[in-house]
């Protein structure tokens, strides 16, 4: 099914190791996003693309990196994980500036730092 | 920052009850948006406001975009099981069309 697909489902990672977060969408989206979502919160904003090669950072960047090479994809990258860095992970694609175009979001990865 | 603030934070309803929740700034948003997320899912688009005033329909859900800009609210009629979940408001302001804030969400159990 056409979508955004985030991998993985789940991860534990200790303190002081990296990862990426992959995402994925299938959908020709140009506007492609990373959020958190920390327990009993609304999503922040790490990072957003408008395009292929354009990133730039949302409202809490810090800790992370993303590149966008492919329309396709945008990973997320930790790479000295923090406890603070527990979260779900929710990768978000959306075409065009129009919020009532909506966002797609992926099923969202689960984070634990420990 | 721009801060948002849902009530209720929960709620449990009788099946067939209708629900209200609201959302209010403390700053003036210019687009007003209601998203659904169910569990282990990532939120879905409900409703999506543009205009201080406008009053928008999806089905049993009806959202208002306050006069004041500083608030809305999400209307569900006759409640069913299925409308279980978190649901969240979002809004954007005027730091750029990319920045949207998120509401801490209104969960919903809905009492068969």
């Amino acid at each position: 099914n056409a979508g955004v697909t985030q991998t993985p489902k789940f991860r534990i990672l200790k303190i002081g190791q990296s990862m990426t977060l992959q995402c994925t969408q299938d959908m020709n989206h140009n506007y492609m996003y990373w959020y958190r979502q920390d327990p009993g919160m609304g999503l922040k904003l790490i990072y957003y693309s408008v395009g292929a090669g354009i990133t730039d950072k949302g409202e809490v960047p810090n800790g992370y990196n993303v590149s966008r090479s492919t329309t396709e994809d945008f990973p997320l990258r930790l790479e000295l994980a923090a406890p603070s860095q527990t979260s779900v992970y929710f990768c978000a694609s959306r075409h065009g500036d129009r919020e009532a175009n909506g966002y797609t979001f992926g099923s969202g990865t689960r984070l634990t730092v420990v | 920052g721009q801060q948002l603030n849902q009530s209720p934070q929960s709620m449990f309803i009788q099946e067939g009850e209708d629900v209200s929740m609201n959302c209010t700034s403390s700053s003036i948003f210019n687009t007003w948006l209601w998203y659904k997320q169910e569990p282990g899912e990532g939120p879905v688009l409900l409703i999506a406001l543009y205009k201080a005033g406008e009053l928008t329909s999806n089905g049993r859900l009806t959202a208002q975009f306050g006069i004041t800009r500083k608030d809305s609210f999400l209307n569900i009629s006759a409640s069913i099981p299925s409308d279980v979940g978190i649901y969240f408001c979002a809004g954007r302001g005027t730091g750029g069309y990319q920045k949207v804030t998120f509401g801490t969400g209104t969960k919903l159990q809905v009492i068969p």
